[in-house]
């Protein structure tokens, strides 16, 4: 069974300093990951995807996210942070073979103050 | 190119009652995810279907829960006899690709969400 993990239930960071939103997963072959954001009483919005290649992806709104094989991570990052990009952080993982949902973690809320 | 267009928005059931929801996948996309979202929860995989085909329903309840996705028309999520557990944000999502190994990289695009509240 395919698996993902959201160590924190909340970041909080200052506008203009780093971010980072941790993931770990588990899933038995290729790992196919992706992060999306979900602002209050709205669906949910994709943000970048690992599929295969270079291990950095550059996603939207100045996000990107570093896959690391060897420590099934895939860690959400920005370089500085802005007030507006406080919302809840969903990482997920898609299983291969004919059922192909999206596995979700459970949320990381990300808090950005002045 | 429209979204995946969910409706109603707001939903508000008495016990007993049904609660229908409706998706209508992105322009191009024929396959349809269900997700429910508990307050303060994350998204739980409910059933994944493809038109006239339930592809996999391993997170449906039992019970009072089913979906379809005709021909012709959104899918539906359909509840009955909804209890106050019920009450949760559905959504919705779609992809333009089927399944399998090959295409599971394709992105799964969501709705706005259906906010049904029991009371």
């Amino acid at each position: 069974a395919q698996s993902v993990a959201q160590p924190e239930d909340q970041v909080n960071v200052a506008e203009g300093n780093p971010l980072t939103v941790k993931c770990t997963y588990s899933v038995s072959g290729n790992p196919y990951l992706f992060w999306y954001v979900q602002y209050p009483n709205r669906g949910l919005q994709f943000l970048l995807k690992y599929i295969t290649g270079d291990n950095l992806v550059k996603g939207s709104y100045g996000f990107e996210a570093e896959f690391n094989k060897s420590q099934t991570s895939f860690h959400l990052k920005k370089p500085s942070a802005l007030v507006s990009d406080s919302a809840l952080y969903f990482c997920a993982v898609r299983e291969t073979g004919t059922a192909s949902k999206l596995t979700f973690g459970t949320g990381t809320r990300l808090q950005v103050t002045l | 190119n429209a979204g995946v267009m969910q409706n109603p928005r707001h939903l508000v059931r008495r016990r007993g009652q049904e609660a229908r929801l409706r998706c209508s996948p992105m322009k191009g996309h024929s396959h349809v995810y269900w997700y429910r979202q508990l307050p303060e929860e994350g998204l739980k995989f409910m059933v994944y279907l493809q038109k006239e085909n339930i592809i996999d329903e391993s997170g449906m309840p039992k019970e009072r829960f089913s979906a379809e996705f005709p021909k012709e028309g959104p899918s539906i999520l359909r509840i009955q006899q909804v209890v106050r557990g019920d009450s949760a944000a559905y959504f919705c999502a779609s992809s333009p690709l089927p399944g399998g190994a090959r295409f599971s990289g394709n992105t799964i695009y969501f709705g706005e969400g259906s906010w049904l509240t029991v009371v």
